[in-house]
């Protein structure tokens, strides 16, 4: 199985500030045959289910706001929040889908300091 | 616009068999570059794959070992839509279950999610 680390398991960030979680896979997760790297990021808000932030490592979903990046190759994966907002509270999970099983990382909290 | 809806009961006795479904509207559980998928959150909010199927000339499944042993997923062509079908049920099930589209040429699309309690 695909390993997902994320890091760290919360964080703090006064608004407007910059946010970067990371994500390590045990395994590469990019398809050579294509150069995609089959990670997405998710944002969950209590009640709710994950909302798709970013897929194929670095794509944005449609809609998303453009302070959310995604950046990363092989085995090691970020995402930014450029200037972090209040309604960006919410837990950040990645997720592979490169290979069965799939596998999500254990999730990192996001506050406002 | 891809949507997934899902239906099921929210309460299951220990030892019953819980199933859900999820109907599909804007693809086809047929489609040649998806995968159907089945995802829980416990209480303590992990996300757990479950399972999948999808349809590339023949129908095939993919199970997470810690629950091979008691579930099933079902494609169902004339409704457009999966099901869910996990037996022997324990208190441990209890979850929020999600439907989910995953394929590569595409961002994924998930249900609204069923909370499902195990208890007598």
């Amino acid at each position: 199985d695909i390993v997902m680390t994320q890091s760290p398991d919360s964080l703090a960030v006064s608004l407007g500030e910059r946010a970067t979680i990371s994500c390590k896979s045990s395994l590469s997760i990019l398809d050579i045959s294509n150069n995609k790297n089959y990670l997405t990021w998710y944002q969950q808000k209590p009640g709710q289910p994950p909302k798709v932030l970013i897929y194929w490592a670095s794509t944005r979903e449609s809609g998303v706001p453009d302070r959310f990046s995604g950046s990363g190759s092989g085995t090691d994966f970020a995402l930014t929040i450029s200037s972090l907002q209040t309604e960006d509270v919410a837990v950040y999970y990645c997720q592979q889908y490169y290979s069965p099983p799939l596998t999500f990382g254990g999730g990192t909290k996001v506050e406002i300091k | 616009q891809v949507l997934l809806r899902q239906s099921g009961p929210g309460l299951v006795k220990p030892s019953q068999t819980l199933s859900l479904t999820c109907a599909i509207s804007g693809d086809s559980v047929s489609s040649d570059f998806a995968a159907w998928n089945w995802i829980r959150q416990s209480p303590s909010g992990g996300l757990e794959w479950l399972g999948r199927t999808y349809y590339r000339s023949k129908w095939s499944y993919d199970y997470a070992v810690s629950v091979k042993s008691r579930i099933t997923i079902s494609p169902d062509t004339s409704k457009n839509q999966f099901s869910l079908h996990l037996n022997s049920v324990t208190p441990e099930d209890t979850a929020v279950y999600y439907c989910a589209r995953v394929a590569f040429r595409v961002s994924p699309v998930w249900g609204q999610g069923t909370m499902v309690t195990v208890s007598s």
